[in-house]
């Protein structure tokens, strides 16, 4: 069973639409992330939340909006995309009373290509 | 502000060998440190976890030791075979957020 999964895995898109990625977690965990690595692969915290509230957000331009329906789910869309968004988004999970505070699950990513 | 730095950046060693990957952090103020595999187009798995007041965690063929007060960790990988060839990152977790090392990606030759 996978545990943290995210969807699409790959995506193609052009300069100035707007696009989403999904992010779901069966580990019952509290706390979710999104996690952004650029072309030399170093890791950087976007978000995070704790049973649905922003619990990190990490100076992440305002066209980035998270959004958790519920505690399972962290969704990121991407307003007026830019060639700079291109990177793997990771999605992450942990269960911890706060953000960041246990070990961390992670997707397999979703690598988006603005062209 | 944290910074994570791993050193070497890549490694290439014979198949069989003992090999150590270093990290180093500049806050030791942390809650734990962790070490994560990732291979080529995949996600992290997470290798071990070493809570703040421990000084190392072993799995299987994988130790890693933990000296907060110098800001340093190792992963320790005994007898190498080519599947252990990926990317290792540590990643320390500081007031609420983990931050990540740039990673050493290891290749083992068989």
């Amino acid at each position: 069973d996978t545990a943290v999964s995210q969807t699409p895995k790959y995506l193609v898109t052009q300069m100035g639409n707007d696009k989403s990625i999904k992010c779901e977690q069966n580990l019952g965990h509290d706390t979710m992330y999104w996690y952004k690595q650029d072309s030399k692969k170093f890791l950087k915290i976007m978000f995070s939340y704790n049973n649905k509230e922003l619990i990190i957000n990490e100076t992440v331009p305002n066209r980035f909006s998270p959004k958790s329906p519920d505690k399972a789910h962290l969704n990121l869309h991407i307003n007026s995309l830019e060639l700079g968004d291109s990177a793997v988004y990771f999605c992450a999970s942990s269960q911890a009373p706060l953000a960041g505070a246990g070990e961390l699950f992670f997707g397999e990513g979703s690598r988006l290509t603005v062209l | 502000k944290q910074e994570v730095t791993q050193i070497p950046a890549a490694l290439s060693v014979p198949e069989g060998e003992n090999l150590v990957l270093n990290c180093s952090f500049t806050d030791s103020a942390i809650y734990n440190l962790q070490w994560f595999r990732q291979d080529p187009g995949k996600g992290l798995t997470s290798l071990l976890l070493i809570q703040s007041s421990q000084r190392e965690q072993t799995s299987g063929r994988l130790n890693a030791s933990l000296d907060k007060s110098s800001g340093r960790s190792t992963l320790y990988i005994a007898a190498s075979q080519p599947g252990d060839s990926a990317t290792y990152l540590c990643a320390v977790q500081g007031a609420q957020k983990l931050v990540f090392g740039q990673g050493t990606r290891l290749t083992i030759n068989p």
